[in-house]
C-alpha cells in the first residue's frame, strides 16, 4: 500500500538549468496538490492539480515555475532557469475525491541550487 | 495579522508529561483543522483532523477546535521520546489549500 511518491529525493542544479520534480499520488487518490517549504519557514501551498487540470494556482510564483497532472503518468513540477532562492524541499500530497481536507504528503525532494 | 500563528518552540519536556501545543488563526471561514508530524528531513504524516469545532480523540492524542476564539490544540498524553518531532496545525477551506503554521518543535526527554 505505497504512500505518495516523490522523486528525486534531492537534486542538485546550478543556477539557469531547469528542475523537474515528479509525484504519483497514492493509489485511488486522483487530486494533487504541490508545497515548498523553504528553510525555516512553513510549508506554502502552490497549486492543486486534477487529471489534466489545473484547479488551484494562487501560490505558484508566475514566472519559471509550472505544474501537470497528465492522464497518464504522474504529477510534474517544473521550475525553469533555477535561481538560489528556489533552493527548498518541495512537497506533494494527494486526497481521494470528496475528501475534505484529509491530504496525505510524500517524502519530499530537496533541491539544491549552486 | 499573520493568518496562522504557532509559538516555534523549542518545547522540551520530560518522557510521560502531558504536552499542549496551540495556533491562532484569523479566517472565520475555516472549517478544516489538521494537526501534522514532521520529523527532520521528512514529510508531514497526518496526526488529527477535525471539521468545524469541538474535541477529537485518538489515542494519545485530543485535537480541540475553538472557533469562537480561533484557537487550535493538540494535546498529548504520556509523552514519548519518539513523539519528538515537529508539530503543523493547518486550518483550511474545502479545497486542500490548507494554510500552515510555521511548526512548534518538540523535544521529550527520557
Amino acid at each position: 500500500n505505497a504512500g505518495v511518491m516523490q522523486n528525486p529525493r534531492h537534486l542538485v542544479r546550478r543556477r539557469g538549468q531547469e528542475a523537474r520534480l515528479r509525484c504519483s499520488p497514492m493509489k485511488g487518490h486522483s487530486h494533487v496538490y504541490w508545497y515548498r517549504q523553504l528553510p525555516e519557514e512553513g510549508l506554502k501551498f502552490m497549486v492543486y492539480l486534477q487529471k489534466e487540470n489545473i484547479i488551484d494556482e494562487s501560490g505558484m510564483p508566475k514566472e519559471r515555475f509550472s505544474a501537470e497532472f497528465p492522464k497518464e503518468g504522474p504529477s510534474i513540477l517544473r521550475i525553469q532557469q533555477v535561481v538560489r532562492g528556489d533552493s527548498a524541499a518541495y512537497f506533494c500530497a494527494s486526497s481521494p475525491r470528496d475528501s475534505g481536507n484529509t491530504i496525505y504528503f510524500g517524502e519530499g525532494s530537496w533541491l539544491t541550487v549552486v | 495579522q499573520k493568518e496562522v500563528e504557532q509559538d516555534p518552540g523549542p518545547l522540551s519536556v520530560p518522557e510521560g508529561a502531558i504536552v499542549s501545543l496551540n495556533c491562532t488563526y484569523s479566517n472565520s471561514a475555516f472549517q478544516y483543522f489538521m494537526w501534522y508530524r514532521q520529523y527532520s528531513r521528512k514529510g508531514p504524516e497526518l496526526l488529527m483532523y477535525t471539521y468545524s469545532s469541538g474535541n477529537k480523540e485518538d489515542g494519545r492524542f485530543t485535537a480541540q477546535v475553538d472557533k469562537s476564539s480561533k484557537y487550535i490544540s493538540l494535546f498529548i498524553r504520556d509523552s514519548q521520546p519518539s513523539d519528538s518531532a515537529t508539530y503543523l496545525c493547518a486550518p483550511g477551506g474545502s479545497q486542500g489549500n490548507l494554510i500552515f503554521g510555521k511548526g512548534t518543535k518538540l523535544s521529550v526527554k527520557p
